[in-house]
């Protein structure tokens, strides 16, 4: 079993539509839980990250994560055609000097 | 500015080359990495330094050799390289803290 696992999709949507991403992770120790957006031919750029299990609000996104269940989401309000990239999930056990276990990400096609 | 710098963008080369990819920060931070992201989009760690110093080193050839002249820079070296060495190279720094990753190096070895 992979330790962090996504669906790579792509998922394609209409414009305005409610996107849900979500990843599941096996390693119980994870606590923090980063969400990264990667564009075509660009670097990861961190997008959002909660602690814990619970809820994080930042605009349109929002970031949730179960722990019990060990699942991750991350929903995008009135999606926009720019919010088409690869989504990708990276749980860390701290946000020390661990280098991050990354999912394989979730390609999103917003369509206008 | 730009906060996590590499050079070059692209790198084409032919196989049993020796070449190197650069990267600086200025973000301040003390640590630093170089993930590897293949064909198929997966981001894997190969190593991270924290103050100059290797603390993660993954099952990487040997071929593939970091430097860490400063906290600010850490150099990938690749000696002998191969067509399974084709791959975006990306570097990225924490401090400790959540990670900031550079636009990337597109390598491309014919």
């Amino acid at each position: 079993q992979k330790e962090v696992e996504q669906d790579p999709g792509p998922l394609s949507v209409p414009e305005g539509a409610i996107v849900s991403l979500n990843c599941t992770y096996s390693n119980s120790a994870f606590q923090y839980f980063m969400w990264y957006r990667q564009y075509s031919r660009k670097g990861p750029e961190l997008l959002m990250y909660t602690y814990s299990s619970g809820n994080k609000e930042d605009g349109r996104f929002t970031a949730q994560v179960d722990k019990s269940s060990k699942y991750i989401s991350l929903f995008i309000r009135d999606s926009q055609p720019s919010d088409s990239a690869t989504y990708l999930c990276a749980p860390a056990g701290d946000t020390g000097r661990r280098a991050l276990t990354f999912g394989s990400g979730t390609r999103l096609q917003v369509q206008p | 500015d730009t906060a996590v710098s590499q050079t070059p963008k692209y790198l084409v080369t032919q196989m049993g080359n020796d070449k190197s990819i650069k990267c600086e920060q200025n973000l301040g931070h003390d640590t630093m990495y170089w993930y590897k992201q293949d064909s198929k989009k997966f981001l894997k760690i190969m190593f991270s330094y924290n103050n100059k110093e290797l603390i993660i080193n993954e099952t990487v050839p040997n071929r593939f050799s970091p430097k860490s002249p400063d906290k600010a820079h850490l150099n990938l070296h690749i000696n002998s390289l191969e067509l399974g060495d084709s791959a975006v190279y990306f570097c990225a720094s924490s401090s400790p803290g959540l990670q900031y990753f550079g636009a990337g190096t597109r390598l491309s070895v014919l």
